[in-house]
């Protein structure tokens, strides 16, 4: 079937660098993404999403950008602390369905 | 709201043994998931219910799984009996409609021995 997945499992930078984490969709019927934050032991945490009808959206610090012509979901992490090392998922879910289909994740590390 | 509460956080058992896990999602929130997260398979969906009723269980590895969702605020997932490649981090979620994401609980890891 259609997945969701990941260029890079790991991605490591330097502290107050910005981070970029790329995700690319295959289901072209996908109207709905999300980026979810892993720490160790947690559970997944929202941090941000976009519908299809919008191409980038803002919160505090992060950026998600949503390419539909080449089915890519980018999250771009400003000025990255030591806390936001975790991993990394993009969800990806179709207004057919309420179910989320996740990506394999990307670890991002944060050297001080 | 205290969140997607799952118990119990750790369970180790032996092969063999009933393996119960449990959810409570938010209140208010008419959709559950069940997922299971494995570091070769990434997180998977088992099973998914709407206003309590399974909707999807697709994703149910074998007859050994089963998951009941009793009233609005409470969840179970069974295995009974449990072997040992059943080890993995079981998460729980609620959601609210279908327009949004979902409220993950903080899991429970399975080991079985």
């Amino acid at each position: 079937g259609e997945s969701v997945g990941l260029h890079l499992p790991t991605l490591s930078v330097q502290e107050g660098d910005n981070s970029i984490i790329n995700c690319a969709y295959s289901n072209s019927a996908s109207d709905y993404f999300i980026w979810y934050k892993q720490e160790s032991g947690k559970g997944p945490q929202f941090i941000i999403d976009i519908r299809s009808n919008m191409d980038k959206r803002q919160g505090q610090r992060v950026t998600v950008l949503l390419n539909k012509t080449v089915k890519h979901l980018s999250l771009q992490i400003a000025a990255t602390q030591p806390g936001d090392s975790a991993v990394y998922f993009c969800a990806e879910k179709n207004n057919a369905g309420n179910m989320l289909t996740f990506g394999g994740g990307t670890r991002l590390m944060v050297k001080p | 709201d205290a969140g997607v509460i799952q118990s119990p956080r750790h369970e180790v058992t032996e092969m063999g043994q009933e393996v119960t896990l449990r959810c409570k999602p938010i209140s208010g929130h008419n959709s559950l998931f069940w997922y299971r997260q494995t570091m070769m398979r990434g997180l998977e969906l088992l099973i998914y219910f709407n206003n309590n009723v399974p909707i999807d269980d697709s994703g149910m590895p074998e007859d050994r799984f089963s998951a009941k969702m009793p009233n609005a605020s409470f969840s179970t997932l069974k295995i009974q009996p449990s072997e040992p490649r059943d080890s993995a981090v079981y998460f729980c979620a609620s959601s609210f409609g279908q327009g949004g994401g979902y409220t993950f609980g903080s899991g429970t890891r399975l080991t079985v021995v």
